[in-house]
């Protein structure tokens, strides 16, 4: 299976402040398609987890512009320009290029 | 308005059965590739199986293979876990997940299972 590595695993951010999350991939997600299937999702506690960037850095609807998400490869970033209150909680990577899909183990962004 | 609603979840004893389902309404069922995933403790999430629109083609992960199968009903607009011989490690929330534009776009909130004596 490809394995999704996170880091940091834990994030305490400053209200109004930049963050950033790597996640590293056993293989390259580039796929024969030419599409790169990684995603990121957000999950608050005690809700689903909601996907916030798919194919890297497409962000879904609704998602506000201070995330964005980068990379290639094995290599990817998700950003938040500005951490906002509503931001805190669980950011999981997920690559669907092949089967199974894998899950980074989660990184947990909480205010200082 | 997607809704993804999952239901059948509960306590069981090592060794039995359970069988989960997911209505879904406010897209076209019929037209989408379809998922479960489960979070167990730790919060690990981990794709447990997809289907394909008309349910010719379905995967699993390994460590269920052979006990659980995925079907749906497109009339019924409704996605199927049965799940056999379930094991204390199959404790966990199970989510059913649309696959749009890439994976898993849309999820269900979730129904808890529970396997303990």
């Amino acid at each position: 299976d490809v394995v999704m590595t996170q880091s940091p695993l834990s994030l305490p951010v400053t209200l109004g402040q930049p963050a950033s999350i790597s996640c590293r991939s056993s293989h390259s997600l580039a796929h024969s398609d030419g599409n790169t299937y990684l995603n990121w999702f957000h999950q608050r506690p005690g809700q689903s987890p909601r996907r916030l960037i798919y194919k890297v850095s497409n962000r879904d609807s609704g998602v506000p512009d201070r995330f964005s998400g980068s990379g290639s490869g094995t290599d990817f970033t998700l950003k938040i320009s500005r951490v906002e209150a509503e931001d805190v909680g669980l950011y999981y990577c997920m690559q669907g290029t092949y089967w199974p899909r894998t899950f980074g183990q989660g990184t947990k962004v909480e205010i200082k | 308005e997607v809704q993804l609603v999952e239901s059948g979840g509960g306590l069981v004893q090592p060794g039995g059965s359970l069988r989960l389902s997911c209505a879904a309404s406010g897209f076209s069922f019929s037209n989408y590739w379809m998922n479960w995933v489960r979070q167990g403790p730790g919060d690990r999430l981990m794709s447990v199986s997809f289907i394909n629109t008309d349910g010719s083609l379905t995967a699993y992960a390994d460590s269920v293979k052979g006990r659980f199968t995925v079907s749906r009903d497109n009339a019924k607009r409704t996605l199927y876990l049965q799940m056999n011989s379930l094991r204390a490690e199959d404790t966990a929330v199970y989510y059913c997940v649309r696959d749009a534009d890439g994976h898993h776009d849309q999820w269900g909130q979730g129904t808890p299972v529970t396997v303990s004596s």
